[in-house]
């Protein structure tokens, strides 16, 4: 597609529920980053996918978040028994390559809302 | 260690007037990038500029301009004469050799462009 595109747009779930965001990235990029950012705050990293290689997990907050990309294209980005603090937009971001200088470009992000 | 820092929380101006939002960084890195990003309240990360460390001319494109200045670690963007269409956050990020995977975002700046 011409841009990320990721869904769902809005997602409001009960806590301790499980929820599936998904994220496309731009067609031939072959970075895809995870990032949350939480009302009024800036942006955290979470999880970085590069082609084949192992991902960078080194921004998922607990053993509760957890990423996978299938065919080096679209990603999942899963959270498990989900709490109030999970609330927040997660945003995707791809690249044309990975490392250093590459533009990452956003999706629109996917906003959770946990009750 | 690598950080952005973007002192300006929030900044209001006239419609018309020119507003300079503020890009303070540090990093060990010799070779690295800087990035503005513009969020509307769409919510999606617009990306502006990319700009490397070894090129220190300044940018202009339209309204938007950006000084960089490797003496003063800063990175700074000035809009001119402003329009309500201009109200956004704006982050300011860096990416290079010691920051891993990950882009590192300031906390941003919100301008708000009163008509």
């Amino acid at each position: 597609g011409a841009g990320v595109s990721q869904s769902p747009s809005n997602k409001v779930t009960e806590k301790g529920k499980d929820v599936e965001l998904r994220c496309d990235p731009i067609s031939g990029h072959t970075a895809l980053y995870w990032y949350r950012q939480s009302l009024g705050q800036g942006l955290e990293f979470l999880i970085y996918f590069q082609g084949n290689s192992a991902p960078d997990k080194s921004g998922l907050p607990s053993d509760r978040f957890s990423a996978e990309r299938t065919g080096g294209s679209v990603s999942t980005l899963t959270i498990q028994r989900t709490q109030q603090e999970d609330s927040a937009v997660y945003l995707c971001a791809s690249s044309q390559g990975g490392g250093t200088g590459n533009t990452i470009y956003f999706g629109e992000g996917s906003w959770l809302t946990v009750v | 260690a690598q950080k952005v820092t973007q002192a300006q929380t929030e900044i209001s101006v006239v419609e018309k007037e020119d507003v300079t939002l503020d890009c303070v960084y540090e990093t060990r890195d010799t070779t690295y990038y800087l990035f503005w990003y513009k969020q509307p309240p769409s919510g999606e990360l617009v990306f502006l500029i990319r700009r490397n460390s070894f090129d220190e001319q300044n940018e202009i494109s339209g309204r938007y301009s950006w000084n960089f200045q490797k003496s003063t670690s800063s990175f700074n963007f000035t809009i001119t004469a402003s329009q309500v269409v201009d109200s956004a956050v704006y982050f300011c990020a860096l990416s290079g050799p010691n920051t891993g995977n990950q882009f590192y975002f300031g906390t941003g700046t919100s301008l708000t462009v009163i008509p």
